[in-house]
């Protein structure tokens, strides 16, 4: 069935270092692919979203690109911030169902 | 312009108790989903409104109902809740027209079944 892989975590890193945070997905036909963050005590926000193969999406820094032949929407940024500390969450929507199809998550501490 | 809203933001009930909780979309929007994120997991899909109409349904048993107004706001009723309704319930809003799949989510609800 559908579903979505990401790696397991916590994730600690220092700041400036570099961020890769891999998901990888099963979905019926062609979807749309997102990162949502979630920080301390709030909901869900789009970070950024792919909708077509090669396609690469990009917010604050942040960058994945849609891989079709490898069916994976990895998120990296060059170098962390404080700020960015909190939970990442891969996801994927087909028009089949209409729905968001959510990865466990990840969360990411950043160190000064 | 508002985002997506909800109330409450915290609720304490027991087991075997019914609650409601509310949604109102981001201005414009038409379609409302719902989703509940347990404790250290992603969101998992709950239903999807639009014209006042259940129109998609996640792997959710019947004590989860809901309902869509006029207005386009909605609501999420559980009966007889169990320990394992305790999560976060989080509403999000869409255009259904947005053949991409982008929903707007709210701050959520945290709900606590004792």
């Amino acid at each position: 069935g559908d579903s979505v892989t990401q790696m397991e975590g916590p994730v600690t890193l220092s700041e400036e270092a570099f961020l890769t945070i891999n998901c990888t997905y099963t979905a019926t036909g062609y979807p749309s692919l997102f990162w949502y963050v979630q920080y301390p005590g709030e909901g869900l926000q789009l970070l950024l979203k792919a909708t077509k193969a090669d396609d690469k999406g990009s917010n604050k820094g942040f960058e994945a690109t849609y891989r079709k032949e490898t069916t994976s929407f990895h998120l990296e940024k060059g170098s962390v911030q404080v700020s960015d500390s909190a939970v990442y969450f891969c996801a994927f929507y087909t028009g089949a169902n209409s729905k968001l199809t959510f990865g466990k998550g990840i969360t990411l501490s950043v160190r000064p | 312009d508002a985002g997506v809203t909800q109330s409450p933001t915290h609720l304490i009930k027991t087991r075997g108790q019914q609650v409601t909780l509310r949604c109102s979309p981001k201005s414009g929007h038409d379609t409302v989903s719902w989703y509940q994120q347990a404790l250290g997991q992603g969101p998992q899909f709950i239903f999807q409104y639009y014209e006042e109409e259940e129109r998609q349904r996640g792997n959710f048993p019947d004590r989860f109902s809901g309902h869509q107004f006029p207005n386009y706001s909605s609501e999420l009723n559980v009966n007889a809740l169990l320990l394992g309704d305790s999560a976060l319930y989080l509403c999000a809003s869409s255009f259904l027209s947005a053949t991409q799949g982008e929903q707007f989510f709210g701050p959520g609800t945290r709900l606590t079944v004792l």
